[in-house]
């Protein structure tokens, strides 16, 4: 049980075009979805807290309307980097917490490596 | 605010027990994880222990817990070449209790 889907795991794109990346709880709900970027050899940064129904909460320095943030239901949450400039080449992990459950562990995705050429 | 710090490498032989250290600071923390990265990909909780707890053991993994020194650690019995990846330690923190990552250790295992 507790896995996160995140599609795609790797996507290449121009610079100025749009990439939307989706995670999926696939066999639990999660009201709450977490999205991260991890750089090379460093420790995950936490970008965003995305609940289900309401307005996703941007760490600081995040710019909101770079990365866009859509938690629509209780099993989906999508990220969308708008017009991406090669600094925003980076992987992109997402996890989810579990509804049901309160030890507040989140279960990860695989990640997504964004390079924007 | 809340910080949590681990050492960056450990290498160790196969065989031999492995141990991964982590401070943190928030002491109001009633979880605190372990989670493994392999290359290019996810990480996966191995484990968790409640802040009531001192000791957890399951199978190959003994986390121990200090809360008066917030020091907790990850031993790894026996450790496999396919135990070399990064681990994190983690505790929950902020209004969403989201999780606060260590920087992670690179555990390398050598034959």
């Amino acid at each position: 049980g507790a896995v996160v889907s995140q599609h795609p795991s790797r996507v290449i794109c121009k610079s100025g075009t749009s990439v939307k990346i989706e995670c999926r709880s696939l066999d639990f709900q999660a009201t709450t979805m977490f999205w991260y970027r991890q750089f090379p050899k460093k420790s995950l940064m936490l970008m965003a807290t995305s609940n289900e129904g309401s307005k996703a909460t941007y760490e600081q320095g995040v710019e909101k309307d770079k990365f866009l943030i859509n938690h629509a239901s209780l099993t989906l949450s999508t990220l969308t980097v708008t017009s991406a400039h090669p600094e925003d080449s980076s992987f992109y992990i997402c996890s989810a917490r579990s509804s049901r459950v309160a030890t507040y562990e989140q279960y990860f995705g695989p990640g997504t490596r964004l390079t924007v050429t | 605010g809340e910080d949590v710090e681990q050492s960056l490498f450990l290498s160790v032989r196969e065989g031999d027990s492995s141990v991964i250290n982590c401070t943190y600071t928030d002491s109001s923390s009633t979880y605190l994880y372990w989670y493994k990265q392999e290359p290019g990909a996810g990480l996966q909780l191995l484990t968790y222990i409640f802040s009531n707890m001192d000791m957890k053991q399951d199978q190959r993994l003994t986390v121990l817990l200090n809360k008066k020194d917030k020091h907790l650690s990850l031993r790894i019995a026996d450790t496999q070449t396919g135990d070399s990846a990064i681990y994190f330690c983690a505790e929950p923190s902020g209004s969403a209790r989201q999780l606060t990552f260590g920087s992670g250790t690179q555990l390398t295992v050598l034959p």
